[in-house]
């Protein structure tokens, strides 16, 4: 167990819906991290925060958004849902916001887009 | 274009043999990360390294990174099949720090 919590750990929508996943960071974490995980493209790297604000973006889709809020845990809303949206979403927190700082990883949240 | 290159993809070999798994890219890195993501789990970290030519162990696990910091491989000894899994490299490069950028991955089978 990491410590980072992730919910839903399944969901399963239907093209263009919006949905919402949710991370609650380790103890201590001022750093959220999100990827996307597919089996085409791997792991990517897709928004950061650190302590509520924005601190680097990746490949991170416009329809895509997310926010951390003042009790640090953060969402990452998808909306106008796509079939290719399907993959695994990972949220990732480290007490620094560094990328070469630890990060430990939640169990994830697979969506599948129908 | 993948920035990192991970070989091979997938490896499946039996308990007891030794293998190495390589992670390629043309560009430097200020710091390169070995995860394990097992199914159904998110990737747990093994190992940091940061300068060039740097061996880390880690049980029966030895990384090596590059010594122009652009390559690094991972030996793991005698698998066992509790090594099964899929391995990540993932690279911090200097001039964005912040983000890390992940190689697809090696799937490694160790069968008893």
């Amino acid at each position: 167990d990491s410590g980072v919590t992730q919910t839903p750990k399944h969901l399963i929508t239907a093209t263009g819906q919006r949905v919402t996943l949710r991370c609650s960071p380790r103890s201590g974490d001022l750093s959220v991290y999100w990827y996307q995980q597919s089996l085409d493209q791997g792991l990517q790297f897709l928004i950061q925060y650190y302590n509520g604000e924005e601190r680097a973006k990746g490949n991170i889709l416009e329809r895509f958004s997310a926010q951390q809020f003042p009790d640090l845990h953060s969402e990452l809303n998808l909306s106008s849902l796509e079939l290719g949206d399907s993959a695994l979403y990972f949220c990732a927190s480290s007490v620094e916001g560094l990328a070469g700082s630890k990060q430990f990883f939640g169990p994830g949240t697979r969506l599948t887009v129908l | 274009t993948q920035l990192l290159e991970q070989s091979p993809q997938f490896l499946s070999i039996q308990e007891g043999e030794n293998l190495t798994v390589y992670c390629n890219s043309s560009s430097v890195f200020s710091s390169l990360q070995w995860y394990r993501q097992e199914p159904g789990e998110g990737p747990v970290l093994l190992v940091t390294v940061v300068t060039g030519g740097e061996v880390k162990k880690l049980k029966r696990l030895t990384f090596q990174f590059g010594d122009a910091r652009k390559d690094s491989s991972l030996h793991i000894t005698a698998a066992q099949p509790g090594d099964t899994g899929l391995y990540l490299c993932a690279g911090a490069r200097g001039g964005s720090n912040y983000k890390l950028t992940f190689g697809k991955g090696t799937l490694l089978t160790v069968n008893p």
